[in-house]
């Protein structure tokens, strides 16, 4: 159970294009879900918190109209890249839980290599 | 703030060597531990969680005690093996911040045969 799919698994894209990612609960409601960021060998930078029918809450110094995260349903949220450049690239994130004080559940990332 | 330490890696040992990684944390409410693993090129599991003092999460052979007095959640498995080989990370989550995850580092582990 809990299971957390993320899609794309990768994306390799020119500079100026936008990249969607999806992140989806498939055996769960998920109330809240956050996407990350990891940089190589580095540990996970929380990016935002989104909630099913609400603005996400975007953590300090990140763009908010450079990702776009909508949390559409109770299963399914989406980061979207806007006008990627090669400094987007990364390793992509997302998790998603039932509640507060539940464990967060991640999907296996999304590789973004911006040319 | 609310914070995780890990010990630093990599961590090398031989197949079938006890495992030891340490985790100490600081918090201003009354945490709940977890332990997650990333294996290379993946997303990160939950391999253990403890919710309250002296709890044991246990999983896959992998042990952790939430010990209050030493503000620890150390990692421990009697003999690892070669597929153990990832990174793992201590996290913490506490109610007054919404119970959002403060992450350690990472410990990266290799295990040679």
């Amino acid at each position: 159970g809990a299971v957390v799919s993320q899609h794309p698994s990768r994306v390799i894209c020119k500079s100026g294009t936008s990249v969607k990612i999806e992140c989806r609960s498939l055996d769960f409601q998920a109330t809240t879900m956050f996407w990350y960021r990891q940089f190589p060998k580095q540990s996970l930078m929380l990016m935002a918190t989104s909630n099913e029918g609400s603005k996400a809450t975007y953590e300090q110094g990140v763009e908010k109209d450079k990702f776009l995260i909508n949390h559409a349903s109770l299963t399914l949220s989406t980061l979207t890249v806007t006008s990627a450049h090669p400094e987007d690239s990364s390793f992509y994130i997302c998790s998603a839980r039932v509640g507060s004080g539940q464990p967060q559940h991640f999907g296996d990332g999304t590789r973004l290599s911006i040319l | 703030g609310d914070s995780v330490t890990q010990m630093e890696g990599p961590v090398t040992l031989s197949e079938e060597a006890f495992l030891t990684i340490n985790c100490t944390y600081t918090a201003t409410g009354y945490p709940s531990l977890f332990w997650y693993v990333q294996y290379p090129g993946e997303g990160l599991q939950l391999l253990l969680k403890a919710t309250k003092a002296d709890d044991k999460g246990s999983n896959k052979g992998f042990e952790a005690t939430y010990r209050k007095e030493t503000t620890s959640f150390h990692l421990e498995k009697g003999s690892v093996q070669v597929s153990d080989s990832a990174v793992y990370f201590c996290a913490l989550s506490v109610q007054d911040s919404n119970y959002q995850l403060i992450w350690g580092a990472g410990t990266k582990l290799i295990i040679k045969p």
